[in-house]
């Protein structure tokens, strides 16, 4: 199956800093999704981007397909931004019914 | 619009027993993906059903059963409970089936075996 790396595993900012997380992916896919999940458990839905550039607000992702990699940027970034980033994809072959999520970048600002 | 909705949100079992869990869809969407997230762990994929079929289905035993009712609201059932059960379980809906359309979660229900 299709593999997925989140790095760094873990992120420390003060409050205000800028950071990108990186996802990299080893085959072609349809769907690319970034999620914040929060200290309840509830994944929060931040970008659908299997391609090209998006920007909500502070963030922003950018998915190069060819490349089998995507970047979410938070920037100046806020203490409620803390908690784990998910990347997630669903590859284009054959039995893509599932969304493969990385492990995770757990990302902690402090004031 | 109403957004996916699980029950129960915390549920203690003993090993042995079973349990179901359930999950309305987002409004409008016809599929339910179910997901097993162990602490400290990337949520996994368990199975998917669209129009009330399975569609697809991850690495779990036949004890982790589900059901898709015609308001495509869903159930999961794990029977013969372990320890290792224990896990949030996320349930995610979809316009379509596969994987290439945006999933929308649920806030998970907490699973403990003790």
């Amino acid at each position: 199956g299709i593999q997925v790396e989140q790095s760094p595993p873990d992120l420390i900012l003060q409050e205000g800093a800028n950071s990108t997380l990186r996802c990299n992916f080893s085959d072609s896919v349809n769907n690319l999704q970034w999620f914040h999940q929060n200290p309840w458990g509830q994944l929060i839905n931040l970008f659908y981007i299997p391609s090209g550039t998006k920007q909500n607000g502070r963030l922003s992702a950018t998915t190069v397909a060819t490349e089998r990699y995507s970047l979410l940027y938070i920037s100046s970034s806020q203490t409620t931004d803390s908690g784990v980033y998910f990347c997630a994809v669903a590859y284009s072959g054959a039995g893509s019914y599932q969304l493969t999520f990385g492990k995770g970048t757990k990302l902690s600002v402090i004031p | 619009e109403t957004g996916v909705t699980q029950s129960p949100t915390h549920l203690i079992k003993t090993r042995g027993q079973q349990v179901t869990l359930r999950c309305s869809s987002q409004s409008g969407h016809n599929t339910v993906s179910w997901y097993q997230q162990a602490l400290g762990q990337g949520p996994q994929f368990i199975f998917q059903y669209y129009r009330e079929e399975e569609n697809g289905r991850g690495n779990f035993p036949p004890r982790f059963s589900g059901l898709q009712f015609p308001n495509y609201s869903s159930e999961l059932n794990v029977n013969a409970l372990e320890l290792d059960d224990s896990a949030l379980y996320l349930c995610a809906s979809s316009l379509d089936f596969g994987g290439n359309t945006e999933a929308f979660f649920g806030q998970g229900t907490r699973l403990t075996v003790v």
